[in-house]
């Protein structure tokens, strides 16, 4: 069952402005959530990660995410984002059967314009 | 150096002969998986394996098989390909489900 969702397939933003990439769930309990990113041609790479604590989650590459549990979010953001950051993200979390598997959403493609 | 190696990266083959895609990573890492990448469906889990002979469905087993009959190796062996199961698949390990997943380059595999 999805239990992790991307509601914007492409977004786009210009060099230098500030990103926000949503990412809801649906799960009973506190849930661990993940962003990942992959860049054209390539594998994926951990952006970060919850698991408890601090709901504010500092990542690679001047990335962060906040995690509400009011609003069922976990949304990844970016102060000032670079042409490189071009690329797929991805949230995932556990799969709302089971929590032993992983649930990813369809990715948000992000297009960086001059 | 620490990863994941699949092979083969690239595999045209044609309905109903059967396949393997080998997965191996040198993490020493208890969760394994695979997954499929399709456009407009991002990564959906097919098996995963949360320790040797510890084996479960993801989202989309139908059509796959998985052992883990070592610690480092986990195959994906589709028993007979059908062209629905064109797509590009990632094997991961990590530590526990919860732990960062380390992917390995990807297989694209076309069925005719």
């Amino acid at each position: 069952a999805q239990s992790v969702t991307q509601p914007d397939i492409h977004i786009t933003v210009s060099e230098g402005a500030s990103l926000e990439l949503r990412c809801n769930y649906s799960y009973g309990a506190t849930p661990y959530l993940f962003w990942y990113v992959q860049s054209p041609g390539q594998g994926l790479q951990l952006l970060l990660k919850y698991f408890s604590g601090d709901t504010l989650v500092q990542g690679i590459k001047g990335f962060e995410a906040e995690f509400k549990r009011s609003q069922s979010s976990f949304n990844l953001r970016k102060p000032s984002v670079h042409w490189s950051d071009a690329a797929e993200y991805f949230c995932a979390g556990p799969n709302s059967n089971s929590g032993y598997a992983l649930n990813f959403g369809k990715g948000t493609s992000l297009l960086v314009t001059p | 150096e620490a990863q994941v190696t699949q092979n083969p990266r690239y595999l045209i083959t044609v309905t109903g002969k059967k396949l393997t895609v080998t997965c191996s990573q040198n993490m020493n890492h208890e969760y394994m998986s695979w997954y499929r990448q399709d456009p407009g469906l991002g990564l959906r889990q097919i098996y995963y394996s949360m320790n040797v002979e510890v084996t479960d469905k993801g989202d989309v087993p139908e059509g796959y098989k998985v052992s883990r009959k070592e610690k480092r190796n986990f195959p994906l062996i589709l028993e007979s390909p059908s062209p629905n199961q064109t797509s590009l698949y990632f094997c991961a390990s990590s530590l526990g489900v919860v732990n960062e997943q380390f992917f390995g380059p990807g297989t694209r595999l076309t069925v005719l």
